[in-house]
């Protein structure tokens, strides 16, 4: 079974711009978990979604948005980047989000200049 | 708020045991987690409690105390291969994963 796929895999932005970042989950998972990571850092959670729902919202500027699409595949933009916004982000799926073993991706390195 | 505090950084010699703490102070509780990194990796599942006490699985074991608010994960046999950033996280009443800041356990030969 293939694992979560997140592309792309490093991106580099300018101050201002927009990203969308993308994750495929697990076949058969319906859940995916967004998180940003940054040195020395715990995972921050920004948001859940489940069967195309938004299910739960981290603490989050609204500049930080999500979707599901029907397939289960999952993007996240940012608009009017900032420097601060430069992280490791990551993926997480799981069948229903209930479970404690979520399955990550590799992650999209975002560096903001 | 929400918080789990666990050490930033733990030394070990190759082949010794190792706990690495949390402690964790969460609205609603539905278990505690472990979860492995290593550099330029992403998190994977290593351990999970919801009852209090001790889970093995192989050279890993994952302890929880409710009333304490307090687990730990212990590894024995350490190899370097172990050398990796350690994190805790419990599911709150949200169902919602909180994290620590995780742990980076260093290995000596």
């Amino acid at each position: 079974k293939a694992g979560v796929t997140q592309t792309p895999r490093y991106l580099i932005k300018t101050r201002g711009q927009q990203v969308t970042l993308s994750c495929s989950p697990i076949s058969g998972h319906r859940s995916v978990s967004w998180y940003q990571q940054t040195p020395g850092q715990g995972l921050q959670f920004l948001f859940e979604y489940f069967s195309e729902t938004q299910r739960n919202k981290g603490n989050f500027p609204g500049r930080f948005s999500g979707r599901q699409f029907s397939n289960s595949r999952s993007e996240m933009n940012v608009s009017t980047l900032e420097l601060g916004d430069s992280a490791l982000y990551l993926c997480a799926s799981s069948l229903d989000g209930r479970s404690h073993e979520q399955y990550f991706g590799p992650g999209t390195r975002l560096t903001v200049t | 708020g929400q918080s789990l505090e666990q050490p930033s950084e733990v030394t070990a010699v190759e082949g010794a045991i190792v706990q690495i703490n949390c402690t964790y102070q969460t609205s609603g509780f539905y278990g505690l987690s472990w979860y492995q990194q290593h550099d330029g990796g992403a998190p994977t599942f290593l351990s999970y409690n919801a009852l209090d006490g001790l889970e093995e699985t192989g050279r890993f074991s994952s302890f929880l105390s409710r009333s304490d608010s307090y687990g730990y994960l212990l590894l024995q046999e350490l190899q370097m291969k172990d050398s990796a950033s350690y994190f805790c996280a419990v599911m709150d009443s949200n169902y919602q994963l909180i994290w620590g800041a995780g742990t980076k356990l260093i290995i000596k030969p």
